[in-house]
């Protein structure tokens, strides 16, 4: 099994443009999840899935949009990136809605906004 | 505010050296979770723990939980390279949403050989 994908894996992006990052998972999970990781900040929450059709905010929402036609994907898109939005997107999906759930991670995608 | 404090931040020791880490909170987890996360990698989990003194063991790891659900740590005995790695831990807070994970910033362990 692929478990969690992520493309692209590598962005370049200038101040302004707009791009979208792209999660799909084959485990069947009804969750998933959009974290940025930087350095000294640890694991942030942008936004979440709960199932298809639906998504929320997380810690840092603004400047993002999500998706989830699918149950199996989740995309994350930034309208006008910024030079603040540089960072490592990691995607996330869960099997289990209880305190014991585990989260399972794509490798990342790394985005740099000149 | 962060809500979950882990020390120390970096860590850099000799294989075959015994280590703890540690994760700090005023506020009560229904259940937390270690994670270790390789460079170029996303977090893979290592053990998830829910009742108050809980104590796992996974080969040279071991994991408790506070006995007021707001701590935890997480002690490796004779260190080897491969335990290198950023170590994450990860918490629902009771009356939170089971959904939200709120992560910690992590330990970077290096073990030289």
């Amino acid at each position: 099994n692929a478990g969690v994908t992520q493309t692209p894996k590598f962005r370049v992006l200038k101040t302004g443009q707009s791009m979208t990052l792209l999660c799909a998972q084959d485990m069947n999970h009804e969750y998933m999840y959009w974290y940025r990781q930087d350095p000294g900040m640890g694991l942030r929450l942008i936004h979440y899935s709960v199932g298809e059709g639906t998504t929320a905010k997380g810690e840092v929402p603004d400047g993002y949009n999500v998706s989830r036609l699918k149950k199996q994907n989740f995309l994350l898109g930034l309208e006008s990136a910024a030079p603040s939005q540089t960072s490592v997107y990691f995607c996330a999906s869960s099997y289990l809605q209880g305190v014991t759930g585990e989260l399972f991670f794509g490798e990342g995608s790394r985005l740099t906004v000149l | 505010t962060q809500l979950l404090e882990q020390s120390p931040q970096f860590l850099s020791i000799q294989e075959g050296e015994n280590l703890t880490v540690y994760c700090n909170s005023s506020s009560v987890f229904s259940s937390l979770q270690w994670y270790r996360q390789e460079p170029g990698e996303g977090p893979v989990l290592l053990v998830t723990v829910v009742t108050g003194g809980e104590v796992k063991k996974l080969k040279r790891l071991t994991f408790q939980f506070g006995d007021a659900r707001k701590d935890s740590s997480l002690h490796i005995t004779a260190a080897q390279t491969g335990d290198t790695g950023l170590y994450l831990c990860a918490g629902r807070i009771v009356g939170g949403s089971n959904y939200k994970l709120t992560f910690g910033k992590g330990t970077l362990l290096t073990v030289n050989p």
